[in-house]
């Protein structure tokens, strides 16, 4: 079984200042994670994916996410939030065997960017 | 390279109706998947089909169901509409299956009356 926990539902940052989104995972085997951004009446769009390669995974925007095994986190970062950002940000695992294929999503962490 | 697209954008419907959706995946995918993404639910995993088969669906009643044709594009049918149906339904395709990443269209929102 695999499941994804985003601690936080809304997080407000000032433009400019650094951006963390946090997430935390489980899985029976080897995950796959992703992070995904959702803007508004838009589809999801993928910022970056971790599969066990290297632990430090750089996306698009400016964005990046460490997988760190021991604390079971894949937490979001950005050096300084745009006004551009402010979206809704789905944490994803899935699990690399075959089975159950299938992306489980987080309950999404609604980014809001402050003038 | 053109994205995923989904068909309508948008669409009304009756308690009871019938709907279909449909979706095309990128060029060369084999693998599409819907999710439906409902107010206070989140996004949940429905259904994946692979090389025309369906290969597992999510805890969703059996009045939904699709269909993957030789070209890989898919619909999906939903029997008897519920009002809690109502939600942005989201198609994406991967390459192929485990450890792929998906890619995603853009949704088709429905409505239930």
């Amino acid at each position: 079984a695999q499941s994804v926990t985003q601690l936080d539902s809304h997080v407000s940052v000032s433009e400019g200042t650094p951006v963390l989104l946090r997430c935390n995972y489980s899985s029976s085997y080897s995950p796959s994670l992703f992070w995904y951004v959702q803007h508004p009446n838009k589809g999801l769009q993928l910022l970056l994916k971790y599969t066990s390669a290297a632990t430090l995974v750089k996306g698009i925007n400016g964005f990046e996410a460490e997988f760190k095994k021991s604390e079971t986190s894949f937490h979001l970062t950005k050096p300084s939030a745009h006004m551009s950002d402010a979206a809704e940000y789905f944490c994803v695992v899935t699990i690399s065997v075959g089975g159950a294929d299938g992306l489980t999503f987080g309950k999404g962490t609604h980014l809001i960017i402050q003038p | 390279e053109a994205g995923v697209t989904q068909s309508p954008t948008h669409l009304i419907k009756t308690r009871g109706q019938q709907v279909t959706l449909r979706c095309s995946p990128i060029s060369g995918h084999t693998s599409v998947y819907w999710y439906q993404q409902a107010l206070g639910l989140g996004l949940q995993f429905l259904l994946w089909y692979d090389e025309g088969e369906e290969r597992n669906r999510g805890n969703f009643p059996p009045r939904f169901s699709g269909r993957q044709f030789p070209n890989y594009s898919s619909e999906l049918n939903v029997n008897a509409l519920e009002l809690e149906d109502s939600a942005l339904y989201l198609c994406a395709s991967s390459l192929g299956t485990s450890g792929y990443t998906q890619y995603f269209g853009p949704g088709t929102r429905l409505t239930v009356l």
